[in-house]
């Protein structure tokens, strides 16, 4: 089976730059996750959606962050303007029901 | 607060030897926990389970413990080998929620 997906691995930009972020999750999986892991710490959800619905956003810095997942499969991740704060490892993670989640490799995001 | 943590941050361990991870927990709703191991530069990866109405759980080489009185759980990796080195994370779920709660993560270093 496959896992989840997530392109790209690395991505380094300046403050103030955008970035985006893709993740493609394990067939089947209804639930899609985008965590953002700062370096020593454990991982914190940003929004989950359900299908291609936002189920929570709470953490979610909307005035920077946005996410969307078209046709309840893939999903995008965007930062728009990046900060120094910003730096750290985005996550996406896929489940079947709400119990077990999936993770893929992540991104690791640098801003300078 | 509703935070799941572990009490020691790193741990050191000797290869062959056993290796019990602590974390504690002080959500009363929750009713499912998992605990995660993280390599470098990978995604968490899933290890074992265990759901509320549990109190023990057994994988390969790994055991959880679950003791609802006093809000705590335990991973018990027996016979300890490199490929254990990692950082380990607890997370708890609330019963009908889909969202993981993480605490901060033990590394675990074994010593050959």
């Amino acid at each position: 089976e496959a896992g989840v997906a997530q392109s790209p691995r690395y991505k380094i930009i300046e403050k103030r730059q955008s970035v985006a972020f893709w993740c493609n999750p394990i067939s089947g999986h209804a639930t899609l996750y985008w965590y953002q892991q700062i370096l020593g710490q454990g991982p914190k959800l940003l929004i989950q959606f359900q299908n291609n619905g936002v189920v929570d956003d709470s953490q979610l810095p909307k005035d920077r962050f946005s996410a969307e997942r078209l046709k309840g499969v893939d999903s995008t991740l965007k930062i728009q303007p990046a900060k120094l704060e910003d730096s750290a490892v985005y996550l996406c993670a896929s489940s079947f029901d709400r119990e077990k989640q999936y993770f893929g490799p992540g991104t690791r995001l640098t801003v300078t | 607060g509703e935070s799941v943590g572990l009490h020691l941050p790193t741990l050191s361990v000797q290869e062959g030897d056993n290796s019990i991870i602590n974390c504690a927990y002080s959500n009363s709703a929750s009713d499912y926990f998992i605990w995660y191991k993280q390599e470098s530069g990978k995604g968490p990866q899933f290890i074992i389970d265990i759901r509320s109405n549990m109190d023990k759980r057994q994988g390969q080489r790994v055991t959880v413990l679950l003791n609802k009185t006093v809000k705590h759980l335990s991973l018990q990796i027996a016979a300890t080998q490199p490929g254990d080195s990692a950082v380990y994370f607890c997370a708890e779920n609330r019963a009908n929620d889909y969202k993981l709660s993480f605490g901060a993560g033990t590394t675990v270093t074994v010593r050959a």
